[in-house]
């Protein structure tokens, strides 16, 4: 099943803190963030396996419950360059194929 | 990167006409993908492939043929175009099949049928 993102979207000023909430209805093996700006490819952002591990680099960084099955992904102090559509993909087990969510669009003003 | 490119990056066709899209990558990268773009969708995959001549198909494959007779070549063929297959598509690759690998994504192809 198809994991639901929320929100769908979000307007922020720059320097402000953003969450994105990636859910599944079925227990998750792996969680994957890509980060799509307008006309572009999907780009890799970060991987998270079981065992509830959190990573990061730079400002953005990504939490992840195997309990709840969900993932979070943060963006603290946001950039205009972290503009753009994320999604996330979400594996059930090791061999599964990825199933990604619609994308939550996040705008960042100056 | 992975060093994947679409072509065409752009096409305008019309209904009923064959159609073929091509990935190429020079990562030799085992396993590759197609996936459809569509607004309100997010990413949908419609085949896939695990080596030479090993396809399978995903969850949107109706309407769609792939071939992949080398490492680096991945086609996908819309046998007769139809207006609902307007979309932008997207080929990716990874190193492995589990889920723990990153893919890595072309620039896309955007198909416009007429």
């Amino acid at each position: 099943q198809q994991p639901v993102q929320s929100p769908q979207a979000v307007i922020l000023r720059e320097g402000e803190d953003a969450v994105i909430n990636c859910s599944s209805s079925k227990a998750l093996y792996s969680v994957h963030w890509y980060r799509q700006k307008h006309g572009e490819a999907p780009v890799f952002l970060m991987i998270l396996l079981k065992g509830g591990e959190q990573k990061g680099h730079d400002k953005i960084s990504a939490s992840f419950n195997e309990k709840k099955q969900q993932s979070s992904l943060y963006l603290t102090a946001s950039q205009l360059s972290y503009s753009g559509t994320y999604f996330c993909g979400t594996g059930g087990t090791r061999d599964d194929k990825i199933i990604f969510g619609k994308g939550t669009r996040l705008h960042i003003l100056p | 990167d992975a060093g994947i490119t679409q072509s065409p990056r752009h096409k305008v066709t019309e209904t009923g006409t064959p159609v073929t899209l091509r990935c190429h990558q020079t990562e030799n990268h085992r396993y590759m993908y197609w996936y459809r773009q569509d607004p309100g969708h997010g990413l949908r995959l419609i085949h896939y492939s695990y080596g030479v001549k090993d396809t399978d198909k995903g969850e949107v494959s109706d309407g769609y043929s792939v071939s992949r007779s080398k490492t680096e070549d991945f086609l996908l063929t819309l046998e007769s175009a139809t207006s609902s297959q307007t979309s932008v598509y997207f080929c990716a690759t990874t190193r492995s099949v589990y889920s723990n690998q990153p893919q890595h994504f072309g620039d896309g192809t955007r198909l416009s049928i007429l």
